[in-house]
């Protein structure tokens, strides 16, 4: 079985500060995709940044930052210098072929 | 059209009730994904579809959930004889192709059921 596991249900964060929310998975393909997707209360998911199973190199877009560690089955988020837009629901996700998973979620939020 | 567009934005129906979501993708789009979220939770996969292939159904939680997509574009989600754990968001996600792209999605309909 795919499975995609957030264990964090809540995460807090003070403004400017930065925080990680964790992700493992399992799986026994060797090549596929991770994403990390932001659900504000809109209800509208958005792409946050995406990791290729092939590639060593952590993916970085600006403030968002993953650590990827495939022998581990782990893909946790950074999000450096947190902002109080970045208040959401954030779920990690793992896509092999067709279909992608998504963990049951974190709900990040972020005190002034 | 620029993004995913689901109609309508918010339904409320009464128990026992047939409703129909729909889902306009992003043209060119041949990938087409319906996902359900129950108030605070993940996204529960529900049908896939591919082109023309016949679409992947494995995630439908009983017979009274169908959906079809005419003319490889805009698919719609029917949900016969509604029952209360029927009320969630219901998302609708598409691609270009078969592969490794992320999704984009709609804003989701929200159902309830009175």
């Amino acid at each position: 079985a795919q499975t995609v596991t957030q264990s964090q249900p809540e995460m807090s964060v003070q403004e400017a500060e930065t925080v990680t929310l964790s992700c493992t998975y399992d799986t026994s393909e060797s090549d596929y995709y991770l994403f990390w997707y932001k659900q504000p209360p809109s209800r509208q998911m958005i792409l946050v940044i995406r990791q290729e199973a092939y590639k060593q190199q952590n993916a970085t877009e600006n403030r968002f930052s993953v650590n990827f560690q495939k022998a581990a089955k782990s893909f946790s988020l950074k999000i450096s210098d947190s902002q109080l837009g970045d208040a959401a629901m954030y779920f990690c996700a793992y896509r092999p072929n067709n279909d992608m998973r998504f963990g049951a979620g974190t709900r990040l939020t972020v005190k002034p | 059209g620029a993004g995913v567009s689901q109609s309508p934005s918010n339904k409320v129906t009464e128990k026992g009730k047939d409703v129909e979501l729909r889902c306009d993708p992003i043209s060119g789009h041949t990938a087409l994904y319906w996902y359900r979220q129950s108030l605070g939770q993940g996204l529960e996969f529900l049908i896939y579809f591919q082109g023309n292939s016949a679409p992947d159904k494995s995630g439908l939680p009983s017979d009274r959930f169908s959906a079809e997509r005419t003319g490889g574009s805009v698919s719609t989600l029917t949900i016969q004889r509604t029952q209360q754990e029927d009320s969630a968001v219901y998302l609708c996600a598409s691609t270009p192709r078969r592969g490794k792209d992320g999704y984009t999605f709609g804003s989701g309909t929200r159902l309830t059921v009175v």
